[in-house]
């Protein structure tokens, strides 16, 4: 059964640095997207992506992050320059359709 | 605007006993809701999900969920736990026609005594 890919598993970086999370959709979907899930709180949306652009952002979703899909395979979260808050569980899901999301399992993004 | 409720972070149930996860939402526009599980180190798997057709959705490993608009509830059930069932279950909501971005409660864990 086709999955959601993310790398790395887990990656571990100094604050002020730029780190890019990795990930590879489902083959056939359309729709992407990006969350994160801070320690012990709920799954927040960060940014969904269609049609080769941002389609909707939360209000996490700063200048200090940015999505890119370079090569019609990979889908991409940077962030620019990493402060201690954004220490999180990412995770990429994808969709054929705008009504059910398939998610990968998550980036463990530590900032230290 | 959508958001979710789920009643008790922590729940316990012996094998064989009922399980029942509570989910209340919120929404302006008619939802569509769904619920995630997520095992230990691993991402959110799609249990089962609700999008205006029968209000009683069935899903995977004997799970279901009944949709009650007059109560604004979308619990989750299981007749008999199993231990396999021990994990953390989030229910989402989004909104219907438009999609995007998933609104998700802050989970409930589910323990699964012997």
């Amino acid at each position: 059964e086709p999955e959601v890919t993310q790398t790395p598993s887990h990656q571990v970086t100094q604050m002020g640095q730029e780190v890019i999370l990795r990930c590879v959709p489902i083959s056939n979907h359309l729709y992407f997207y990006w969350y994160r899930q801070i320690l012990g709180q709920k799954v927040e949306f960060l940014v969904s992506f269609y049609n080769n652009e941002i389609s909707e952002k939360s209000e996490i979703f700063d200048d200090q992050f940015s999505v890119e899909r370079p090569d019609g395979s990979n889908f991409t979260l940077k962030i620019r320059s990493t402060k201690l808050e954004d220490s999180a569980m990412y995770f990429c899901a994808s969709s054929p359709d705008p009504y059910e999301q398939y998610f990968g399992p998550g980036t463990r993004l530590t900032v230290t | 605007a959508q958001s979710v409720t789920q009643l008790g972070s922590h729940v316990s149930v012996s094998e064989g006993a009922l399980v029942l996860l509570r989910c209340n939402y919120s929404s302006s526009v008619p939802p569509y809701l769904f619920w995630y599980v997520q095992y230990p180190n691993q991402g959110l798997q799609l249990l089962l999900k609700y999008t205006s057709a029968a209000t009683l959705v069935k899903g995977i490993n004997g799970f279901e969920a009944e949709f009650k608009k007059s109560e604004t509830s979308f619990h989750l059930t299981k007749p008999s736990a199993h231990m396999s069932d021990a994990a953390e279950y989030f229910c989402a909501v989004s909104r219907a026609n438009t999609g995007n971005q998933f609104y998700f409660g802050t989970g409930t864990s589910l323990t699964v005594i012997p």
